[in-house]
């Protein structure tokens, strides 16, 4: 099965600098990855996703990578507010069937005023 | 409102005890989703239901069965509660037969088993 791998665990960075999330998957055959963030105490909420034949995505502040030779896709948000700070989830999905979304194991992100 | 809601939003009970967890969407998605958040933030499938059906069914002990009365609803019922349970239990739901891809979550149950 998919096996995603999410780094950092935590990631703590100065309000204005820009934050970077990295994920590896597994299964060559996962052709969606979406990205969602979930604040303390709250539900998760997707922020952006990319699909496998695109290989980056922007919504204003944030934007999403892939690279699907080597099998790994980052978040990059930048200028980074107070209100970005969560835990963010990478996830990806493969392509067979029905398909099962497997998350990343999270990043805490805190932004320092 | 259109969501994804879950019932009760906290549930307190001893070991050994049997409850229930109540999901209805309202978004007309045709799959739903349990998944697990353990106390380290990890979140896991634990099963996945299209059209009433059961599609996915993870690694997960014969005490918990789900149940889908229909496409709204998916139900988790859990007997003889162990202290390993206590986490927070998310009901997703997504509209995979349209192409969409974004699973909406409820706002989570969290179970303490003391």
């Amino acid at each position: 099965g998919e096996n995603v791998e999410q780094h950092p665990s935590t990631l703590s960075v100065q309000e204005g600098d820009s934050a970077v999330i990295k994920c590896t998957y597994s299964d060559s055959a996962s052709n969606y990855f979406p990205w969602y963030k979930q604040e303390l105490g709250k539900r998760p909420q997707l922020i952006i996703d990319i699909r496998s034949n695109v290989g980056e995505k922007k919504d204003q502040r944030i934007a999403v990578t892939l690279n699907k030779t080597a099998k790994h896709f980052s978040l990059h948000i930048t200028e980074t507010q107070p209100e970005d700070s969560a835990v963010y989830f990478c996830a990806a999905r493969s392509s067979g069937g029905y398909q099962k979304v497997t998350f990343g194991t999270g990043t805490k992100l805190q932004v320092i005023p | 409102d259109t969501a994804v809601s879950q019932t009760p939003k906290y549930l307190v009970t001893q070991m050994g005890n049997d409850k229930s967890i109540k999901c209805e969407q309202n978004l007309g998605h045709d799959t739903m989703y349990w998944y697990k958040q353990d106390s380290k933030k990890f979140l896991k499938i634990m099963f996945s239901y299209n059209n009433k059906e059961l599609i996915i069914n993870e690694t997960v002990p014969n005490r918990f069965s789900p149940k889908s009365p229909d496409k709204a609803h998916l139900n988790l019922h859990i007997n003889s509660l162990e202290l390993g349970d206590s986490a927070v239990y998310f009901c997703a739901s997504s509209l995979t037969s349209g192409g969409a891809d974004e699973q909406y979550f409820g706002p989570g149950t969290r179970l303490t088993v003391t």
